[in-house]
């Protein structure tokens, strides 16, 4: 079955600190993986996804096949970070089921 | 349009009430999810269209919940006969879908419809 785990409910970090949200997933095959975000009174949106190996906003994930994590970290954390993150796996089980963890919400202190 | 619309923002309805939530996705985009999103349990699937294909319905908790698809574009999800636990807000996206070109999968969220039941 897919599923999509991040431990963390809270995160709290001061500005300029590293910040590291961790995401663990569970699929049989090779999944699409994405972070999407959601600031203050916004709507959700993408920040970024595996397959682009890109950094958006000074963030990157890198998908760990191994330990089946797809992190996202940033290593000096804004105050503008400051939202709800949410890890999320696009994979094939009868249909494209697109599934979400609960999501981990981060807070950048002053 | 532009964006993926939702209707109503806010519905507030007295328990046992039955409740509609429209979706209006992006034109062109095939595929369209709906979910739950509450305190706590993050962003919960619903249901699933992909084209003409038939729906994954496997996350609709209830029968009480029903959702379709007319022609493609609008989806109504329809909760008959509302209970307290069924507050929360209902998110609709939609997506390209799986045409194979970069970005097809990134899934365009709309506003929510807040859903309270009294």
């Amino acid at each position: 079955a897919q599923r999509v785990t991040q431990p963390e409910k809270l995160l709290s970090v001061f500005k300029g600190a590293p910040v590291e949200l961790k995401c663990n997933y569970s699929y049989s095959g090779s999944p699409e993986l994405f972070w999407y975000v959601q600031y203050s009174r916004q709507r959700l949106q993408l920040l970024l996804r595996h397959i682009s190996r890109e950094s958006i906003k000074g963030f990157t994930a890198d998908l760990n096949k191994g330990e089946t994590s797809f992190h996202l970290k940033k290593p000096f954390a804004q105050e503008e970070d400051s939202a709800m993150y949410y890890c999320a796996l696009r994979g094939y089980a009868g249909t494209y089921k697109y599934i979400f963890g609960t999501g981990t919400r981060l807070k950048v202190l002053a | 349009g532009a964006g993926v619309s939702q209707s109503p923002s806010n519905k507030v309805t007295e328990k046992g009430k039955d409740v509609e939530l429209r979706c209006d996705p992006i034109s062109g985009h095939t595929a369209l999810y709906w979910y739950r999103q509450s305190l706590g349990q993050g962003l919960e699937f619903l249901i699933y269209f992909q084209g003409n294909s038939a729906p994954d319905k496997s996350g609709l908790p209830s029968d009480r919940f029903s959702a379709e698809r007319t022609g493609g574009s609008v989806s109504t999800l329809t909760i008959q006969r509302t209970q307290q636990e069924d507050s929360a807000v209902y998110l609709c996206a939609s997506s390209l879908g799986w045409r194979g070109s970069s970005g097809a999968n990134v899934l365009t969220f709309g506003a929510g419809s807040r859903l309270t039941v009294l």
